[in-house]
């Protein structure tokens, strides 16, 4: 089902730290996991996706690992700036291309 | 890369008035578009699933008759808000998935805010 919070966790790191957010998923047929980051007042942006088969990918920055086993996604960030703070939600794509969105994690990224 | 547009970005209306939120594909085809929406510090939740020539899908418990969605080309596709109310003010944001591209590519847009006095 759809994952709906009343109000978002929040992680604060200092800049140049290793960021890392969590997220649990719902239903093990999904096939691929996304990874979104939204700033204030706009649209979320794409940062990385993984498909099922997989465990881990790697971007620019960013990695995504997944653990079907326990129906987790963690989204790292190296070298966390203080232009990554933001909201990330995690998202699993089911039939149809429909995304459900993951509860969001407020990012802080301290100077 | 793909852009989403959507206008207004930003709308004030008055209570039983309604209004119309547009999404654009700019640059590819989008059969499918999707509206999401989004209550102050919480997620997105998906409304509806809108394929060009073709009635929307919705999700459940979100009434059809008050969210009017046309999708009726391959590159726009329109959300109408019908008798606004106050709880109707949220952000509203649509997605739209590259008819020729990878299935997890959705690309979103700026967003509406939506405000019902």
């Amino acid at each position: 089902g759809e994952s709906v919070g009343l109000h978002l966790p929040t992680l604060s790191v200092q800049e140049g730290d290793n960021s890392i957010i969590n997220c649990a998923y719902s239903n093990s047929a999904s096939d691929y996991f996304i990874w979104y980051k939204q700033e204030s007042g706009k649209g979320p942006q794409f940062i990385i996706d993984i498909r099922s088969n997989m465990d881990k990918r790697q971007g620019q920055r960013v990695t995504v690992l997944l653990n079907k086993t326990v129906k987790h996604l963690s989204l790292q960030i190296a070298a966390t700036q203080p232009g990554d703070s933001a909201v990330y939600f995690c998202a699993e794509m089911a039939q149809g291309g429909k995304l459900i969105f993951g509860q969001g994690t407020e990012l802080s990224v301290k100077p | 890369g793909a852009v989403v547009s959507q206008h207004p970005s930003w709308v004030i209306c008055k209570s039983g008035t309604s209004v119309k939120i547009e999404c654009r594909s700019l640059d590819f085809q989008a059969t499918t578009m999707f509206w999401y929406r989004q209550f102050p510090k919480q997620s997105l939740m998906l409304m509806a699933t809108s394929n060009e020539g073709s009635k929307a899908t919705y999700e459940q418990g979100v009434e059809k008759d008050k969210f009017l969605i046309n999708h009726a080309s391959l590159t726009l596709s329109t959300l109408t808000v019908t008798s606004a109310h106050p709880e109707d003010s949220s952000f509203y944001i649509c997605s739209a998935r590259d008819t020729w591209g990878r299935v997890s590519e959705q690309y979103f847009g700026p967003g509406t805010r939506l405000t019902v006095t």
